[in-house]
């Protein structure tokens, strides 16, 4: 069974203060990673696609990577507009078209 | 990228009684799905919506409960029936997906509350 674990949970920042948020993943045939944006009220925004181990993708102060086991998704210089919850999700080849949803992880960055 | 509006945003609904939320793509896409996300917690999803043809449920979720029509590839409805407190939840809409752009795109969410 396709299984996503997001860690941590939560995560306070100071404004300015980088970090990472984890997400590792057991799927039978990753056929893609993807990383999420939701803001309370709000359905998810898409964020990235990874695709393959070793691919990184960038947009504005995010970086998202990808191991076989664990995706990344690193905030530098985090702003307080950065403050939402992450979600990570797979699309395994035992399943179609559908993502499987970590827990998220709730970041707050303080100015 | 796809948008997708989904009706009622939000809704307070009477135990027992049904309501019916719908989604609207401004495009047409291969996938629709139905996920559920409860108070404080991640997506669930419900169902995949197939167009002309009986949606396909997540181990939990039936048809009975939560009846699906997508009668084109641009216009889904869920139905959750018979309601309870239990049922009080986001109900989100997607649409996209691997099959087709790579991205699986979100409306805003219907708020449903069971009294």
């Amino acid at each position: 069974e396709d299984q996503v674990t997001q860690s941590p949970e939560a995560l306070r920042l100071q404004e300015g203060e980088s970090s990472s948020l984890n997400c590792s993943y057991t799927v039978s045939g990753l056929r893609g990673l993807f990383w999420y944006r939701q803001d309370p009220g709000k359905g998810p925004e898409f964020l990235f696609t990874l695709y393959s181990a070793g691919e990184e993708k960038e947009k504005e102060r995010l970086k998202a990577t990808l191991t076989k086991k664990e995706s990344f998704l690193h905030i530098t210089a985090p702003k307080p507009e950065d403050s939402a919850t992450y979600l990570c999700a797979v699309h395994g080849s035992s399943n179609t078209g559908k993502l499987i949803f970590g827990q998220g992880t709730t970041l707050q960055v303080k100015p | 990228s796809a948008v997708i509006s989904q009706k009622p945003s939000r809704d307070i609904c009477q135990r027992g009684t049904s309501l019916t939320i719908q989604c609207q793509v401004d495009s047409q896409v291969t996938m629709m799905f139905w996920y559920r996300q409860q108070p404080g917690q991640s997506l669930t999803l419900i169902a995949t919506a197939n167009q002309g043809s009986e949606a396909t449920y997540e181990s939990g979720f039936v048809i009975d409960k939560f009846p699906i029509s997508r009668p084109n590839l641009t216009f889904s409805t869920l139905t959750v029936s018979n309601m309870s407190p239990e049922d009080s939840s986001i109900y989100l809409c997607s649409a996209g997906g691997v099959l087709n752009t790579g991205e699986l795109f979100f409306g805003e969410g219907s708020r449903l509350t069971v009294l």
